[in-house]
């Protein structure tokens, strides 16, 4: 069974701009959720996508925006983007829509802002 | 809040000698608890799992044991290679009334193997 996929890889952006990141889950998992990672604030939970619902969001602005299409793939939006946006963005996707499950992360988009 | 604290890093070894990585952690509920491993420019892999008190998880020769009484998930390996050189995440999960789960992380530990 194929991983967690995310693309891009890697993006340069601009202040100011705006970028999506994509992430397919694994085959049959329902719940996607996105997480950043930085070196000074470690990794970070930005929400949780299950089917096609955000149902938990972590603390960051409104400027990150998500969603998840029919088919359980996900998007991240971030507008506006500042220095500080700069980190490894991580997509990891879950088979339960209750309990315990483990969540399996993809390779992540690193982000830099220029 | 829900929480995790990790030994400070980095931790250098010689190879073949003994691993632990301390965890604990603070919740509000009764948590599943989690070993993530990330190599150089990867993602996160995950490790091992506990899903209640005194389960062990292991893989790999890693093993850790859910301490309910000392709120504990600590990490060891008997015998370390220089191929476990990694930042190691321990993590918790919640999964509340409504399905709702996140995972929360504690900083990480370098772990640095020597041959």
């Amino acid at each position: 069974k194929a991983g967690v996929t995310q693309t891009p890889r890697y993006l340069i952006k601009t202040r100011g701009q705006q970028v999506t990141l994509s992430c397919s889950p694994i085959s049959g998992h329902r719940s996607v959720s996105w997480y950043q990672q930085t070196p000074g604030q470690g990794l970070q939970f930005l929400f949780e996508y299950f089917s096609e619902t955000q149902r938990n969001k972590g603390n960051f602005p409104g400027r990150f925006s998500g969603r998840q299409f029919s088919n359980s793939r996900s998007e991240m939006n971030v507008s506006t983007l500042e220095l500080g946006d700069s980190a490894l963005y991580l997509c990891a996707s879950s088979t339960s829509d209750r309990g315990r499950g483990e969540q399996y992360f993809g390779p992540g988009t690193r982000l830099t802002v220029t | 809040g829900d929480s995790v604290t990790q030994m400070e890093g980095p931790v250098t070894l010689s190879e073949e000698a003994f691993l632990t990585i301390n965890c604990t952690y603070t919740a509000t509920g009764y948590p599943s608890l989690f070993w993530y491993v990330q190599y150089p420019g990867e993602g996160l892999q995950l490790l091992l799992k506990a899903t209640k008190a005194d389960d062990k998880g292991s893989n790999k020769g890693f093993e850790a044991t859910y301490r309910k009484e000392t709120t504990s998930f600590h990490l060891e390996k008997g015998s370390v290679q220089v191929s476990d050189s990694a930042v190691y995440f321990c993590a918790l999960s919640l999964a509340l009334d409504t399905g709702r789960r996140a995972l929360t992380f504690g900083s990480g530990t370098r772990l640095q193997v020597q041959p």
